[in-house]
């Protein structure tokens, strides 16, 4: 247990759809980062959020949104599903998300999408 | 933050050490190199890090060239369970920016029995 909690596990969807994935990072962590992976796209970042705030934005689409709450959890929207965005979804944190960027990351186990 | 190049994959025998080479020759001053695995069906898992001096932690070392335009993870007895996708990733010394990785596409390790 990497101490990062990912839920659901797996998820099965039709097209057009919404859902939310979530994640409770590490605890002392501050930092969360989402990240997809798909076969043919491999690890794709998509958003960082530190504290509550965002703080970088990768290859996020407009369909997709995230926020991080108080308590430090986040969730990722994805809405209006089409097929390709079945992928493996990770989240992963990280004591903090400036300047000591030589800190590392710890993933969870991810949420397996099936968008069908 | 600077690429890296990997090779798409590599076997090695089990009980035997592998060196996963890593190139990075655009590098910055202040970038971090950084390296994780993805094992089957898992999420990506930290390996090990440095900046200009070779390291060494349980699982595995990190050799640094001196020019520090490549790197390589020597695991030094490959098991079964090393059987991974290696990432190498080089991390700058942001101060406001985010602090997100760029992974690659990774050096996919194969252990032979």
């Amino acid at each position: 247990d990497s101490g990062v909690t990912q839920t659901p596990k797996h998820l099965i969807t039709a097209t057009g759809q919404r859902v939310t994935l979530r994640c409770s990072p590490r605890s002392g962590d501050l930092s969360v980062y989402w990240y997809q992976q798909s076969l043919d796209q491999g690890l794709q970042f998509l958003i960082q959020y530190y504290n509550g705030e965002e703080r970088a934005k990768g290859n996020i689409l407009e369909r997709f949104s995230a926020q991080q709450f108080p308590d430090l959890h986040s969730e990722l929207n994805l809405s209006s599903l089409e097929l390709g965005d079945s992928a493996l979804y990770f989240c992963a944190s990280s004591v903090d998300g400036t300047a000591t960027s030589m800190y590392g990351y710890t993933f969870g186990s991810g949420t397996r999408l099936t968008v069908v | 933050d600077a690429k890296t190049t990997q090779p798409n994959s590599m076997e090695s025998n089990e009980e035997e050490p592998v060196h996963l080479p890593c190139n990075h020759s655009t590098i910055s001053g202040t970038d971090y190199i950084h390296w994780y695995r993805q094992l089957p069906s898992q999420g990506p898992e930290y390996v090990i890090h440095g900046l200009t001096s070779n390291v060494n932690n349980r699982m595995a070392s990190l050799a640094i060239a001196e020019d520090r335009k490549s790197s390589t993870l020597i695991l030094h007895r490959a098991t079964l369970r090393d059987a991974a996708v290696y990432y190498c990733i080089l991390r700058a010394f942001a101060t406001n920016t985010g602090n997100q990785f760029y992974f690659g596409t990774g050096t996919s390790l194969t252990v032979i029995p």
